[in-house]
């Protein structure tokens, strides 16, 4: 079974505070991304990377940064937490370079930002 | 991407065969039919996708029809564990941008 690990599954952070969120798949996923998800909102990307050291800034980037050191881990850097970051923040990790393949899901971690 | 209609609730019977059905009628030929489903508070879970022909796999089965207008996803035995809210969508499937986008979905309850 595929499986995608992040970090935390609850964190709580205050303004200003430099926040890193960690992701790991075990499938050799060329793929990985970086969602928020909100009441209202739906899912929207943040960023994504399909190789390592490679990335690419998905809808709402702003506030974000992201590293990819390693294959199998994906790592999302909130600069400096704001209250509007508070939100769930889901990993996810895909195959390929065709595109047809599934993304495979974290279990996410809500982030509270006070 | 094509846009996808679904049903906003269903309710099954435990052990029932459970058949959530979207409808995708400007899909394009180059478009694939994917369902996830979201069980609350936790990440979404991809469950199975198919372009033209009928897909299974170990935790369901996908149909689309001829004129691949519409799909059905079937959850053969549905358990309680199988609550959740289900999404249908439709894309390219293409190398770069690969986000993805959920719509409303159906939510399923799936009763004793």
């Amino acid at each position: 079974d595929v499986k995608v690990t992040q970090s935390s599954r609850y964190l709580v952070k205050r303004t200003g505070e430099k926040v890193f969120l960690e992701c790991v798949q075990d499938m050799d996923h060329e793929n990985m991304f970086w969602y928020r998800q909100d009441p209202g909102l739906g899912l929207r990307l943040i960023y994504f990377s399909y190789d390592v050291k490679m990335k690419e800034k998905g809808d709402i980037p702003e506030g974000y940064s992201v590293s990819r050191e390693k294959k199998e881990r994906f790592s999302l850097i909130l600069e400096s937490a704001s209250t509007n970051q508070t939100s769930m923040y889901l990993c996810a990790s895909s195959s390929g370079t065709s595109g047809s393949y599934g993304q495979y899901f974290g279990p996410g971690t809500r982030l509270t930002v006070t | 991407d094509a846009k996808t209609t679904q049903p906003p609730s269903m309710d099954c019977a435990e052990g029932r065969a459970a058949n959530l059905p979207c409808n995708h009628s400007t899909i394009s030929g180059n478009e694939y039919v994917y369902w996830y489903r979201q069980i609350h508070s936790q990440g979404p879970q991809y469950i199975i996708h198919g372009l033209k022909n009928n897909e299974t796999n170990e935790m369901a089965s996908l149909i689309i029809t001829e004129d691949r207008k519409s799909s059905t996803l079937i959850l053969p035995h549905a358990t309680l564990r199988d609550t959740a809210v289900y999404y249908c969508i439709v894309r390219v499937a293409n190398t770069g941008f690969q986000k993805l986008v959920f719509g409303t979905g159906t939510r399923l309850l799936v009763s004793p």
